[in-house]
This record gives structure tokens, sequence and C-alpha cells, in this order.
């Protein structure tokens, strides 16, 4: 069956270091998204991307990044992670648009110290 | 970035009863709004979305009303059973350079008891 999976589930990193999470799907959807959840602030969008070799920022960019080489993956890398990064990251996918429905991976934790 | 006002944090109510959850939004543009519930360490899942072009959709016991003129719309869930118990989510839709996106609340925490 289609779907959209994450990795690594859980992850502890230490600040500073890089850290990629992946995401990848398989219902061949051009858009892509990834959020950031946090207790008191739902889903925040950090970047998303309409297909192959585009990508464009979100609300929380900074300290991000994300490239598109291919329509099933979208990895997000921190450059050079933060505490105040260690969060709940969520990928999401549609078909067509942002106005279309979009289908959430399980998540990553991660946890910066 | 445009806000999207979810009201309220948390609801508790008694198994049976209606729960209510009300959203506002501000980008005029904005044409699709979707509830998304979201169980303890799981992912959001969509449970019922709406377009502009429509006033009110049902799904047995959930439905939405949208009002674009005030621009608020809200989720009703009736007779509420305890695995109703979740993070509920609304979102609208808004432009973007490059298309859309969705912009979330910040979620109602739903409780029903038994």
């Amino acid at each position: 069956d289609a779907e959209i999976t994450q990795s690594p589930r859980h992850k502890i990193t230490e600040t500073g270091r890089q850290v990629t999470l992946a995401c990848h799907q398989t219902w061949n959807h051009n858009n892509m998204f990834w959020y950031r959840q946090d207790l008191g602030h739902g889903l925040r969008l950090i970047h998303y991307s309409y297909g192959v070799q585009d990508t464009n920022k979100g609300e929380v960019s900074d300290g991000y990044s994300v490239s598109r080489s291919n329509t099933e993956d979208l990895p997000l890398t921190l450059e050079s992670a933060a505490s105040s990064q260690t969060s709940v990251y969520f990928c999401a996918s549609s078909l067509t648009s942002g106005s279309d429905t979009q289908y959430f991976g399980p998540g990553t934790r991660l946890t910066v110290l | 970035g445009e806000n999207v006002e979810q009201h309220p944090s948390t609801l508790s109510v008694q198994e049976g009863d209606s729960a209510v959850i009300k959203c506002t939004y501000s980008d005029s543009a904005s044409n699709y709004f979707p509830w998304y519930k979201q169980e303890l360490g799981k992912r959001p899942q969509l449970i019922i979305d709406i377009r502009s072009n429509v006033g009110e959709k049902k799904d047995q016991r959930i439905a939405v009303t949208l009002n674009k003129t005030a621009k608020h719309f809200s989720l009703h869930i009736t007779e509420t059973q305890p695995e109703d118990s979740a993070v509920y989510f609304c979102a609208a839709s808004l432009m973007t350079n490059s298309g859309y996106a969705l912009n979330f609340g910040k979620g109602t925490s739903l409780l029903v008891t038994p």
C-alpha cells in the first residue's frame, strides 16, 4: 500500500551537530511539507515543496533546510542543532496543492541536548 | 503570516453530549478548511473538510459549518464517545508565492468522560 514514512522515529543529538530527518512517500504526490509540533503552538510550517527542485520557506524556517531531488523524498536538515529545535517533526504530502488533503507521516521526536 | 485562531484550547464533555470547536481565519482568499484529529502519540488524521463553496458538511456524528462572511468555521461532534477524546486541529488554506499551504490552529484538547 502507498504510504508516507519518516525516519528515524526518535533521535537524540547534541547542540551544534547537523541532523537530517527523512521523509518518503509512495503516493507520487507532488507536494510535501514539513511541520514542527510543540505544546501550545500546534503545527507550524517549516518548509514545503510543490515538486522536484522546488522548495519554499514556511513560518519557522530559520535553522532548517530542505532539498527535493525526486518526487518521493523531502529530507529536512538542521544545519547546527539548537535546544530550541527539540520538537516532534511531521512530514505531510498532498496530491495537487496545499488546498488538497494533506496526509501526515508518523512523526520524528527529536531531542537536542 | 495569516493566523488561525482556535477556541477553546481545552474542552471536557460528558459522554453523549455535543462538543463544538470554533476557528476564525484572516485570509479572505482561504478556500479550504480541514479538521484533523490527533490521538496521543499518533499522527494527525483528517476527519472532515469543507470548501468555500459549501456552508455545511456532515459525516455521521461530525459536521463542519463555514461562514465565509464572518471568516469562521466550526466543528460539531454529536453523541460524543470516550474514543472521541483527542486533540483536534482546524486549518485554513493560505496563498503563498508558489501556491497554497495550510495554516493550523493551535489545537483543542477534547476529553469525553464516561
